[in-house]
């Protein structure tokens, strides 16, 4: 079981570049990183996932250092309709999943 | 990409009734399927494990003859709420994860269930 901690909270502004941090210091040799985005009275919808180094998609890139036990979301140029709260998630195929209390974002005009 | 469904999305049901949220996957085969229930501003928590044709296993707390799981086939999961009060209701979401998969999962709409 990895325990992720995340800030509870960040503002940010339209059209900026928004940067959260998951810290995963037990994460296990098989264990990918998973971030999610959860907009209220829905169920979370992936967003990104990794193992090590960088990965971006079209909509977001995640950075893990080398000793993955934290990983960084990078949303660019965020918008109003990103007001979610994200989480990360630490497992690998056949583990459990257990969400952290996540880091809500809100984009202000 | 893959689709969990979820169904009903929202149901009332007066005390002491029993309630059936299902959950499917649409597009491909779910070995193993998760349940949440999440209340407000709080994060998911989860409450148990279902793998297709064995028994569910729950987390500590939750109480297996409440919550009743049944994973009956490689693309529907059911949970069902017995004897329901007020303190069950709850945002429902339920997750799917195929075999082969990285780690990802694959989350339904969710069930807000109200209890009057």
């Amino acid at each position: 079981l990895a325990k992720t901690t995340q800030p509870v909270s960040m503002d940010s502004y339209e059209g900026q570049e928004v940067n959260i941090t998951c810290s995963h210091n037990n994460i296990a040799t098989n264990d990918y990183i998973t971030w999610y985005q959860q907009f209220p009275s829905q169920g979370p919808r992936f967003i990104i996932q990794g193992y090590k180094t960088k990965v971006t998609n079209e909509v977001a890139s995640l950075f893990i250092p080398a000793d993955r036990k934290s990983s960084t979301l990078s949303l660019p140029r965020v918008s109003l309709s990103d007001t979610a709260v994200y989480y990360c998630l630490v497992a690998g195929n056949f583990n459990k999943f257990y969400f952290g209390s996540g880091t809500k974002l809100n984009v202000k005009p | 990409g893959a689709v969990v469904s979820q169904h009903p999305s929202r149901v009332i049901c007066k005390s002491g009734t029993s309630v059936k949220i299902e959950c499917r996957s649409l597009d491909f085969q779910a070995t193993t399927m998760f349940w949440y229930r999440q209340f407000p501003k709080q994060s998911l928590m989860l409450m148990a494990t279902s793998n297709e044709g064995s028994k569910a296993t729950y987390e500590q707390g939750v109480e297996k003859d409440k919550f009743l799981i049944n994973h009956a086939s490689l693309t529907l999961s059911t949970l069902t709420v017995t004897s329901a009060h007020p303190e069950d209701s709850s945002f429902y979401i339920c997750s799917a994860q195929t075999g082969t998969s990285t780690g990802e999962l694959f989350f339904g709409e969710g069930s807000r269930l109200t209890v009057l």
